[in-house]
């Protein structure tokens, strides 16, 4: 298995305190992801990155930054956290650009609650 | 967008077999699928890349119709350990996964 570490695996936090969730990962890969899993949703992706400061806006952004100054981390911040932020948040990482032939392997996940 | 996952439930007992369907408003250049158990991480089962193209792993097979922009996953002669959530990915220009589809096998 792909060497992902994500952590805390569990939050709990009000509303309108940052939080930052750390993934980690051992396989020296290029490409990291963050995706936040929702019933009724699927995995939606939220920002990724290709490199060393290079990093993307996904799907559902807003309200979310990330940073990576390490190949092998990769961070997600709430900068204000509210309560639709509430989710399951997943750190996948691959060596080649999503989709290129090139499987996502995934963390286990950090649920998030924020009330 | 997000591609579409039908059915989004299948209740299975074991040895029947089921089918998975998964299909996008856009063109496609592949589709990945995973499998997720509750509480875990999602697993990679297999990329198709082609149109037309099918795979197999064990008892789990897929297609890929890129011209009708669709993907199938095929469950033959289920077992217990299938059960869980799979999800079909799409790729465009970055992932989309579907819903999901909740398959549990009863003994």
């Amino acid at each position: 298995d792909a060497g992902i570490t994500q952590s805390p695996r569990h939050k709990v936090t009000e509303t309108g305190t940052p939080v930052t969730l750390r993934c980690h990962q051992t396989e020296n890969h290029r490409y990291m992801y963050w995706y936040r899993q929702d019933p009724g949703h699927g995995l939606r992706l939220i920002h990724y990155s290709y490199g060393v400061k290079d990093t993307d806006k996904g799907e559902v952004s807003d309200g979310y930054s990330v940073s990576r100054s390490k190949t092998e981390d990769f961070l997600l911040t709430l900068e204000s956290a509210t309560s639709s932020q509430t989710s399951v948040y997943f750190c996948a990482i691959s060596p080649l650009r999503q989709g290129y032939n090139s499987p996502l392997h995934f963390g286990n996940g950090t649920r998030l609650t924020v009330t | 967008q997000q591609p579409v996952q039908s059915p989004q439930a299948v209740i299975l007992r074991e040895g029947e077999d089921a089918v998975i369907n998964c299909s996008s408003s856009k063109a496609l250049y592949s589709v990945h699928w995973y499998r997720q158990k509750h509480g875990e991480a999602p697993v990679f089962l297999m990329i198709l890349l082609k149109g037309g193209e099918q795979k197999g792993h064990d008892k789990i097979s897929a297609s890929f119709n890129e011209k009708k922009q669709q993907s199938s996953l095929y469950l033959t002669a289920s077992q217990l350990s299938y059960s869980g959530t799979y999800f079909c990915g799409t790729e465009l220009n970055d992932m989309r996964f579907g819903a999901g589809t909740r398959l549990t096998v009863k003994p």
